[in-house]
């Protein structure tokens, strides 16, 4: 069974502070993995990566992953209360290229 | 372009009675894949269905569930008896699965499900 644990599981930062989050993955058969925001609605895609996009980067957040290492990070640059929310990392094999397995989240909170 | 919508978005019931959840997924989606959220865990696969068709239900319990995705209307999600276990938040998500498919999956807002 893919195995996705992420870390930490919870910090608090100010606003303006860098956060850096966490997520390794074991997968069979590695396909992709991919980034949520979930506040208290809909988990929000963010970012995929695969082997031929390992790096992605949109406005103060940007992600890279390490398929040496089997594991990816998800920085958020001046944060702002609103980058408060649970960070959700999911992994896809091609197994079955259409089941996500999640991580259990990491849930920031940005403090004014 | 409206997104995945999900209702009831709270639903409380007793044990012992029947809990319905139901999924319409974005205008020219047509995979269907539903994910249950217990407290403090992350989301896990449940089941992922085309229209008319269940392609993997691995994920689900085999007992009291059941889920389908019909020609016309949303999907549906039932939950029979439910058992105060059964609590959890239930998201819908949706694909396109065109010839460009690309993993992405685009969620609902969710069915928080209370068992009394």
């Amino acid at each position: 069974e893919d195995k996705v644990v992420q870390s930490p599981l919870s910090l608090v930062v100010h606003e303006g502070d860098t956060v850096t989050l966490n997520c390794s993955y074991e997968v069979t058969n590695f396909r992709s993995l991919l980034w949520y925001k979930q506040e208290k609605k809909a988990p929000t895609f963010l970012f995929m990566l695969t082997s031929s996009g390992i790096e992605k980067k949109s406005g103060r957040l940007s992600s890279i992953l390490d398929k040496k290492e089997l594991s990816s990070i998800l920085n958020i640059t001046a944060t702002q209360t609103g980058d408060s929310a649970i960070y959700l990392c999911a992994v896809v094999s091609d197994s079955n290229d259409y089941k996500l397995s999640f991580g259990a989240g990491t849930t920031v909170t940005v403090r004014a | 372009n409206a997104g995945v919508m999900q209702n009831p978005r709270h639903l409380v019931r007793r044990r012992g009675q029947e809990a319905r959840l139901r999924c319409s997924p974005m205008k020219g989606h047509s995979h269907v894949y539903w994910y249950r959220q217990l407290p403090e865990e992350g989301l896990k696969f449940m089941v992922y269905l085309q229209k008319e068709n269940i392609i993997d239900e691995s994920g689900m319990p085999k007992e009291r569930f059941s889920a389908e995705f019909p020609k016309e209307g949303p999907s549906i999600l039932r939950i029979q008896q439910v058992v105060r276990g059964d609590s959890a938040a239930y998201f819908c998500a949706s694909s396109p699965r065109s010839q460009t498919f690309t993993d992405t999956q685009y969620f609902g807002p969710g069915t928080r499900l209370t068992v009394l």
